[in-house]
């Protein structure tokens, strides 16, 4: 089992509509997850984090984490075509983060 | 403005030969990290070093070693780079002391070994 699962996608959504992007993490004891956003060529860049359950809200992102479940999310909201790249959850496991696979996301106009 | 930098954006090697790939990162981390991303394996941790002239096996060490002379270098060494070593390589540092601390990335290098 990965310790980090994500689906591969590609997950299509219209411009304007919410993405919905979902990561299950098998480490009990962790206590960070990270959304990374990563373009095509380029390195991944941080977009959001979250260690408390519930939701977090940072303008269009909304992580969203329920520890009992090993499950967090992230929507984005008002999807704009900038928005199409692969997201890769990430979760802090004895001092080293792990990364998912990552789910590519194609906003269409 | 915090960053990490990596020695070549492009490489082309031969199969057989020595290559370094260089990371240097301006803010004063201890840990870093070397990562292999390829299409649909995501990305793969090398290896990581905690501190100066410490280093730890990541998933995929095989064909690599690293050197960490300096806190602010981590050097990625293929010994006999071989065509499957062909990929984008990532250096990242983080701060330790929390967990809630980012990990941040250098720009790249792809590497392509004929």
């Amino acid at each position: 089992q990965k310790e980090v699962e994500q689906n591969s996608g590609p997950l299509s959504v219209p411009e304007g509509a919410i993405a919905s992007l979902n990561c299950t993490y098998s480490d009990r004891g962790s206590q960070s997850f990270f959304w990374y956003r990563q373009y095509s060529g380029k390195s991944p860049e941080l977009i959001m984090f979250i260690y408390s359950n519930g939701d977090k809200e940072d303008g269009r992102f909304t992580a969203q984490l329920n520890k009992a479940s090993q499950y967090v999310s992230l929507l984005i909201r008002d999807s704009q075509p900038s928005d199409s790249a692969t997201y890769l959850c990430a979760v802090d496991s004895a001092s080293k983060i792990i990364f998912g696979s990552g789910t590519r996301l194609s906003i269409r106009p | 403005d915090v960053k990490v930098t990596q020695s070549s954006r492009y490489l082309v090697k031969r199969t057989g030969e020595k290559v370094f790939l260089e990371c240097v990162q301006d803010m004063d981390h201890e840990n870093m990290f070397w990562y292999r991303q390829d299409p649909g394996l995501g990305l793969r941790l090398i290896y990581f070093s905690y501190d100066v002239k410490m280093k730890e096996k990541g998933d995929i060490p095989e064909g690599y070693s690293v050197s960490r002379e300096k806190k602010e270098r981590f050097s990625l060494i293929l010994e006999s780079a071989s065509t499957n070593q062909t990929s984008m390589y990532l250096c990242a540092s983080r701060s330790s002391g929390s967990s809630y601390n980012e990990q941040f990335f250098g720009p790249g290098t792809r590497l392509t070994v004929l």
